[in-house]
C-alpha cells in the first residue's frame, strides 16, 4: 500500500520568513496530494491539492509543488504570520482522490513572532 | 458553508464497552469515511462507505468495528467491545462524486479507560 513520509516533524521560522515542508510518497498509483492544516483539537482542513497533471499550483501566499518522476511533493508557505502555526499534514490518494487518503506523520510549525 | 456534524464531541467509556459514533455527512454528498488519529500521530484511515456499502476498509477496521448509514442521513461507526487502543479523535468525513476535496467533522474524542 501507499507510504507517505514526511518531515521535518517540527519546524520554527521568524514571523516574516518562509516555510517549506517535504513529502514523499511511494505508489507511483497515486495523482491527487492535498495538505490539510490542523490546530489544537480541531478537524484537518484542506488548504491547497494538487493533481498530478500539474507541477505546481499557489493560492496567495501557500503554494505546493510536484515532482512525479522524484515521488516527492513540498508546501510553500511565504511570509508567515503567527495564524498559520499549527500542524500541517501531507496525503496522497490515487484515481484523483477517490481512493482513500493515507497522510503524512506531521509537521508543527511554529511562527516566532 | 456546509458542515460535516459529529456527535458526541467526547465520549468517555469503559473497556469493554460498546460505542456508537454518529455523523451526519453533507447532505449532498455520496462518499463517506472515518479516520481515527490517536493523540499525537497521524491521521489513519478506517473505512470508506458508498451507495450504502463498505467500499475499502483499512487493517485497522477489524470484526470489532461496524458502519451504517441508519435512515439515509446519519452515518455511525460501532465499536463493539472497546479497548485501550482504541482512545483516539474519529474523524467522520464526506465528499461529493467528482470532487477531490473532503470535508471533515469536528471530530469525536473518545476516551476508553
Amino acid at each position: 500500500g501507499e507510504n507517505v513520509e514526511q518531515h521535518p516533524s517540527t519546524l520554527s521560522v521568524q514571523e516574516g520568513d518562509s516555510a517549506v515542508i517535504k513529502c514523499t510518497y511511494s505508489d507511483s498509483a497515486s495523482n491527487y496530494f492535498p495538505w490539510y492544516k490542523q490546530e489544537l483539537g480541531k478537524r484537518p482542513q484542506l488548504i491547497i491539492d494538487i493533481r498530478s497533471n500539474v507541477g505546481e499550483k499557489k493560492d496567495q501566499r501557500i503554494a505546493v509543488t510536484l515532482n512525479k518522476t522524484a515521488k516527492h511533493f513540498s508546501l510553500h508557505i511565504t511570509e508567515t504570520q503567527p495564524e498559520d502555526s499549527a500542524v500541517y499534514f501531507c496525503a496522497a490518494s490515487a484515481n484523483f482522490g477517490n481512493e482513500k487518503l493515507t497522510f503524512g506523520t506531521g509537521t508543527r510549525l511554529t511562527i516566532i513572532p | 458553508e456546509p458542515e460535516v456534524t459529529q456527535t458526541p464531541s467526547h465520549q468517555v467509556t469503559q473497556m469493554g464497552q460498546e460505542v456508537i459514533l454518529r455523523c451526519v455527512p453533507i447532505s449532498n454528498h455520496l462518499y463517506f469515511y472515518w479516520y481515527r488519529q490517536i493523540l499525537g500521530q497521524k491521521v489513519e484511515f478506517l473505512v470508506s462507505f458508498y451507495n450504502n456499502e463498505i467500499s475499502e476498509k483499512s487493517e485497522i477496521f477489524d470484526d470489532q468495528f461496524s458502519v451504517e448509514r441508519p435512515d439515509g442521513s446519519n452515518f455511525t461507526l460501532k465499536i463493539r467491545s472497546t479497548k485501550l487502543e482504541d482512545s483516539a479523535m474519529y474523524f467522520c468525513a464526506s465528499r461529493v462524486q467528482g470532487t477531490y476535496g473532503y470535508t471533515f467533522g469536528s471530530g469525536t474524542r473518545l476516551t476508553v479507560v
